[in-house]
C-alpha cells in the first residue's frame, strides 16, 4: 500500500528565510510518481512538480527546488528567500505506476510567511 | 482559471435542503473525482469516475449522490446533510482513466459548503 507522510504540520518563517518542507513516502512499486501541490487560501490545489521514480535528478524552478532521494524515500521541497505569497498549504502526493492507481496525498503542511 | 470549474464557490444549506455541486472540465480528461477536505483532516477521496462510469465509492454516505452525464461534467447531489458534512469539496480530473499514474490531477477551486 502506498503512503505519504508529511511530519511537519505548520511552519512559520519570516520573509526571505529559506524553508524546507519534508515528504517521506512508502511504496512497494519500482515505478511511481511523486508530486507537490500548493493550496493557497482560495482553495484550489495548484500543481507544482511531478517526478518519476527513475529520475533522481534534483530540480530547481526559480525559488523552488526539490530533492528526491530514493535511498531515504524522501522528496523534500525547499523555498529559497520565501515571500508572503508563498503562504499556503503544501501537499506531497504519490501515485504508483499500475493501472487504477490513484493519487495518495499527505496531510499537508501549512506554511505561513510573515513580512 | 485552472481548467476545472466548480460552482458554486460557496454554499450554505439547511439540513433538510437539497442542493447540487457542479464540476466542469474541458481539458479532454477522461477521469473525474470528488474529494472532501475538512478542517485539520487530510484530503478524502469520495468518488472516482472513469469515462462516465463510477469506479470507486469510498464508503460515502448515501446523502451524497454523484452523477457523471459525460466525461466533462460531474455533479454531487446533496440531501439531508449533517453539520459535520461542512467542508471544502474539491473536484479533480485527470487525463487517463488510470488516474494518477504519472499524470497527476487538475483541481478546481472547490465549493465551500456549510450545513446549518
Amino acid at each position: 500500500a502506498q503512503k505519504v507522510t508529511q511530519a511537519q504540520t505548520e511552519i512559520s518563517v519570516v520573509e526571505k528565510e529559506d524553508v524546507t518542507l519534508d515528504c517521506v513516502y512508502e511504496t512497494r512499486d519500482t515505478t511511481y510518481y511523486l508530486f507537490w501541490y500548493k493550496q493557497p487560501p482560495s482553495g484550489e490545489l495548484v500543481f507544482l512538480i511531478r517526478r518519476n521514480s527513475f529520475d533522481e535528478q534534483n530540480e530547481i524552478s526559480g525559488r523552488y527546488s526539490w530533492n528526491f532521494q530514493k535511498s531515504t524515500s524522501s522528496f523534500n521541497f525547499t523555498i529559497t528567500a520565501s515571500q508572503v505569497v508563498d503562504s499556503a498549504v503544501y501537499f506531497c502526493a504519490l501515485s504508483e505506476g499500475g493501472a487504477n492507481s490513484k493519487l495518495t496525498f499527505g496531510k499537508g503542511i501549512t506554511l505561513s510567511v510573515r513580512p | 482559471e485552472t481548467g476545472v470549474t466548480q460552482t458554486p464557490r460557496h454554499l450554505v444549506m439547511g439540513m433538510t435542503n437539497k442542493k447540487s455541486l457542479k464540476c466542469e472540465q474541458h481539458l479532454g480528461h477522461n477521469a473525474m473525482y470528488w474529494y472532501k477536505q475538512s478542517a485539520k483532516k487530510p484530503l478524502e477521496l469520495m468518488f472516482v469516475y472513469n469515462f462516465k462510469e463510477q469506479t470507486e465509492n469510498n464508503s460515502v454516505p448515501s446523502r451524497f449522490s454523484p452523477e457523471c452525464p459525460n466525461s466533462s461534467h460531474l455533479f454531487l447531489h446533496l440531501h439531508t446533510l449533517q453539520p459535520e458534512d461542512s467542508a471544502l469539496y474539491l473536484c479533480a480530473s485527470s487525463l487517463l482513466s488510470t488516474g494518477g499514474s504519472g499524470y497527476g490531477y487538475t483541481f478546481g477551486s472547490g465549493t465551500r459548503l456549510t450545513v446549518v
